[in-house]
């Protein structure tokens, strides 16, 4: 099926350090989402973007919606340890009422102490 | 407030068999997605379901089918079960579809 062009794949930092991940696409999106999932656990919402340009902050993390409607980043300031695990982009096409999410294949994080 | 409960959390089945996992939505929702996530992948929509009726389906064939309740919980059902549907099944609930979608933890499915 359509997938995201997410990357990087994985990424090994040290605690402290800020983490940028992006999220591309060949077709325009109404939506970009951000999860974390941790191992044997499903998928965590961490922030929904909904226009062109918004800027939006949880904590330490800070994703974008790309003017293009065609890309997302994700930051992470300040890494600390339970950062660590799988982030996941996902989008909703700008198709009518299409109400299937497209995912990246996600980006593994390590954090070392 | 309760999220997006799974049930089970793990199946073993073999080849043929027929099995049936069980969602229930946060607390307000209305809308029900399941997703099927191999190891190493990003979750792949099966199919959402709002107002009891299936609304928009992915590319998954018709051995995968589901049903929404009046109290927008959902069930997904597989039949003739086949090595290649070992994976974890991931149900979110939405408001409406165009909201985010909150996810459970999973049923892990292993087929023998």
């Amino acid at each position: 099926g359509q997938q995201l062009n997410q990357s990087p794949q994985s990424m090994f930092i040290q605690e402290g350090e800020d983490v940028s991940m992006n999220c591309t696409s060949s077709s325009i999106f109404n939506t970009w989402l951000w999860y974390k999932q941790d191992p044997g656990e499903g998928p965590v919402l961490l922030i929904a973007l909904y226009k062109a340009g918004e800027l939006t902050s949880n904590g330490r993390l800070t994703a974008q919606f790309g003017i293009t409607r065609k890309d997302s980043f994700l930051n992470i300031s300040a890494s600390i340890p339970s950062d660590v695990g799988i982030y996941f982009c996902a989008g909703l096409p700008n198709a009518g009422n299409n109400r299937k999410l497209i995912w990246g294949l996600g980006t593994s994080l390590a954090v070392n102490p | 407030d309760a999220g997006v409960t799974q049930s089970p959390t793990h199946l073993i089945k073999t080849r043929g068999q027929q099995v049936t996992l069980r969602c229930s939505p946060k607390s307000g929702h209305d809308t029900v997605s399941w997703y099927q996530q191999a190891l190493g992948q990003g979750p792949q929509f099966i199919f959402q379901y709002y107002e009891e009726e299936e609304r928009q389906r992915g590319n998954f064939p018709d051995r995968f089918s589901g049903h929404q309740f009046p109290n927008y919980s959902s069930e997904l059902n597989v039949n003739a079960l086949l090595l290649g549907d070992s994976a974890l099944y991931l149900c979110a609930s939405s408001l409406r579809f165009n909201q985010p979608q909150h996810f459970g933890d999973g049923t892990r499915l292993s087929i023998l």
